[in-house]
């Protein structure tokens, strides 16, 4: 069982459009991370959000944390090549000491120049 | 300063072989891990070692079994290979078990056929 769904799987656009890319959970989670992962290379984390509603910025990039703490968006204003990656999410869920991060299916984005 | 680092880069088996991926890290976190990465599937967690001496199941572990050497390294080992573990496996460290804040570092992973 998938706790955590991303959509959507795949998108391909165009230089300098905008996109935005969701996660979506039945589960409550702690705190939530994205990560981007570039061909032959493991993940790298870009963000943690751990307040439901909370919203933060890296550069071009925006990542907002749903109000229930179920769901979360990552939205890229003015994509750039450089961005072309998988994205991937990552929730944690509280147990007593014994949390693991949970990664979801993922989103493999292009961005043609 | 090398983080993460994993060995082999790839590798092809036979079914019904044994191998065991390396991995060490050099930021002296406590905590590692091994995923596999499918298509379609994400990351899911195979093993763990939340500090050196302690190794725990995570969702995946069948067919495989894991070794704490020491605080740097943790080895994966598939005792007999078969094609349904083709994929590629990532380890990863961390300073601590995840909680609100904590950071994976992933190595660059190993890509593994099964024949």
């Amino acid at each position: 069982t998938q706790l955590l769904e991303q959509s959507p799987q795949f998108l391909s656009i165009q230089e300098g459009e905008n996109l935005t890319v969701y996660c979506n959970s039945s589960s409550v989670f702690s705190s939530l991370q994205w990560y981007r992962q570039e061909p032959g290379e493991g993940p790298v984390l870009l963000v943690t959000v751990v307040t439901g509603g909370e919203v933060k910025k890296l550069k071009r990039l925006t990542f907002q944390f749903g109000d229930a703490r179920k769901d979360s968006s990552l939205h890229i204003t003015a994509a750039q090549p450089g961005d072309t990656g998988l994205y991937l999410c990552a929730g944690v869920i509280s147990n007593f000491g014994n949390e693991k991060l949970t990664f979801g299916t993922g989103t493999r984005l292009t961005i043609i120049p | 300063n090398a983080g993460v680092t994993q060995t082999p880069k790839f590798q092809v088996l036979k079914t019904g072989q044994s191998m065991t991926l390396q991995c060490a890290q050099d930021m002296n976190h406590n905590s590692m891990y091994w995923y596999r990465q499918d298509p379609g599937m994400g990351l899911r967690l195979i093993y763990y070692s939340a500090s050196e001496g302690t190794t725990d199941k995570g969702e995946v572990p069948n067919g495989y079994n894991v070794s704490r050497l020491n605080k740097r390294e943790f080895s994966l080992r598939l005792e007999s290979a078969a094609p349904s573990q083709t994929s590629v496996y990532f380890c990863a460290s961390s300073e601590a078990l995840p909680d609100l804040q904590e950071t994976q570092y992933f190595g660059p992973g190993t890509r593994l056929l099964v024949l």
